[in-house]
């Protein structure tokens, strides 16, 4: 069974640009949830989907953060306009039901 | 809010000494904690997890933990560590909810290095 996918594995981009950060989930898991880890702090829950609506979206920072789940397969994660501060690493997770979250490899998102 | 606290920032051991690294949450209701590791270049994994039942949980690699409820305190132990060890560890706290709250709140990692 292969896990959670993300891409890319590190974006680099300019202040004011726009990126997009993609996830796989292992099949068959319907809840996927959005982490982000900015350097030397924890891990913060940013939101989660059950299929392709969101459940709870009280960790989003701000409106300049979108998240998408069409379909309730993939998602997508885009931040426009990037602001320095955004930088960190943004980690996607997935579960069946309330069981354990498997996590992807996060992508180091770089705002320069 | 709950919240959790890894007290440890960097701990530094040598092979086979015991391990304990402290977790505690601030949380007045029934929650899920996990302890999850990511060793270099590797995604998080679960060490271990505890939902309810007995206290003292076992997890891979030899690692337990156990729950104080009285303590909110969630502690990872090994009695005789080694060198593949060597990872970033995360404690964190699921609250329990009916309105389908999965939200994982973490701690902010310890990064234990360990001496061959």
């Amino acid at each position: 069974e292969a896990g959670v996918t993300q891409f890319p594995s590190h974006s680099v981009i300019e202040k004011g640009q726009t990126v997009t950060l993609r996830c796989d989930p292992i099949s068959g898991h319907d809840n996927l949830y959005w982490y982000r880890r900015v350097m030397g702090k924890e891990i913060k829950f940013l939101l989660h989907f059950v299929k392709e609506s969101k459940q709870d979206e009280s960790g989003m920072p701000n409106n300049r953060f979108l998240a998408e789940r069409t379909g309730g397969t993939y998602s997508t994660l885009k931040v426009q306009p990037a602001e320095l501060e955004d930088s960190g690493v943004y980690f996607c997770a997935s579960s069946r039901g309330g069981n354990e979250q498997f996590f992807g490899p996060g992508t180091r998102l770089t705002v320069l | 809010a709950q919240s959790v606290s890894q007290h440890n920032h960097h701990v530094i051991l040598s092979e086979a000494a015991s391990l304990e690294l402290g977790c505690n949450y601030s949380y007045g209701g029934t929650v899920n904690l996990f302890w999850y590791v990511q060793y270099p270049g590797q995604h998080l994994q679960l060490l271990l997890k505890y939902f309810s039942g007995d206290p003292l949980v076992k997890g891979i690699k030899g690692f337990e933990a156990e729950f104080i409820k009285s303590k909110f305190s969630f502690n990872l132990r090994k009695p005789s560590v080694q060198w593949s060890d060597t990872a970033e560890y995360f404690c964190a706290v699921r609250v329990r909810s009916n309105f389908g709250n999965e939200k994982l709140t973490f701690g902010t990692g310890t990064r234990l290095t360990i001496i061959p």
